[in-house]
């Protein structure tokens, strides 16, 4: 199974609202990342958790809140959010091991496109 | 600086030409993997190859093959007799041994196969 599981596929939110984001991964990887795609762009490093811990965060606004409860969840909170945030939120998990990084693939999922309205 | 160039931007070519999509990477590292990643419109990145930088061994796996060249830093990727399915935004990636698990992304090239 090299499935990541992304929830909602699609979400509209108002600036004032307040959202998460849901990725979901059984594969035992301990390396589990944020990337924001805009159209026609690459995807955009946010955030790297390993072992449930940050390890990476590529100055993003505080309005993107990422959390991991346990080693096969990730969310991305999002929080008065402006219309340039509209995008493609990928997750993406890899193999990681306690004493340094694998340099291995990253699995993806579908992704969130979300609009900020 | 760019680590990862993909000169092509757009290309299309009629169902079963072969096609090559180039990719040239700039690394300081002498350990470096590279990776080429298949976006079709539904938006997940499906992996396809990594390589690294210690095997120069080209790889064939179907109707796709790649050809890493260190002389020239280069890690092409050719579709042969491409079919309307390989219709998608392909990126090529790498990533340095002491960054780990950061990916650089190249720009993508859209391919259009035209049946």
């Amino acid at each position: 199974d090299t499935e990541v599981t992304q929830t909602p596929k699609h979400l509209v939110m108002g600036m004032t609202n307040k959202k998460s984001l849901k990725c979901e991964q059984h594969m035992g990887h301990r390396a589990m990342y944020w990337y924001k795609q805009k159209a026609k762009k690459p995807p955009e490093l946010m955030f790297v958790y390993s072992y449930e811990k940050l390890s990476i965060n590529e100055s993003v606004p505080s309005r993107f809140s990422p959390e991991c409860p346990n080693s096969s969840l990730l969310n991305l909170h999002l929080h008065a959010l402006q219309p340039e945030d509209s995008a493609l939120y990928l997750c993406a998990s890899s193999q990681e091991r306690d004493r340094g990084p694998m340099n291995t693939e990253a699995f993806f999922g579908q992704g969130t496109r979300l609009t900020v309205v | 600086a760019q680590k990862v160039t993909q000169a092509q931007t757009e290309i299309s070519v009629v169902e079963k030409e072969d096609v090559t999509l180039d990719c040239v990477y700039e690394t300081r590292d002498t350990t470096y993997y590279l990776f080429w990643y298949k976006q079709p419109p539904s938006g997940e990145l499906v992996f396809l190859i990594r390589r690294n930088s210690f095997d120069e061994q080209n790889e064939i796996s179907g109707r796709y093959s790649w050809n890493f060249q260190k002389s020239t830093s280069s890690f092409n990727f050719t579709i042969t007799a491409s079919q309307v399915v390989d219709s998608a935004v392909y990126f090529c990636a790498l990533s340095e041994a002491h960054t780990g698990n950061q990916f650089y992304f190249g720009t993508g090239t859209s391919l259009t196969v035209i049946p």
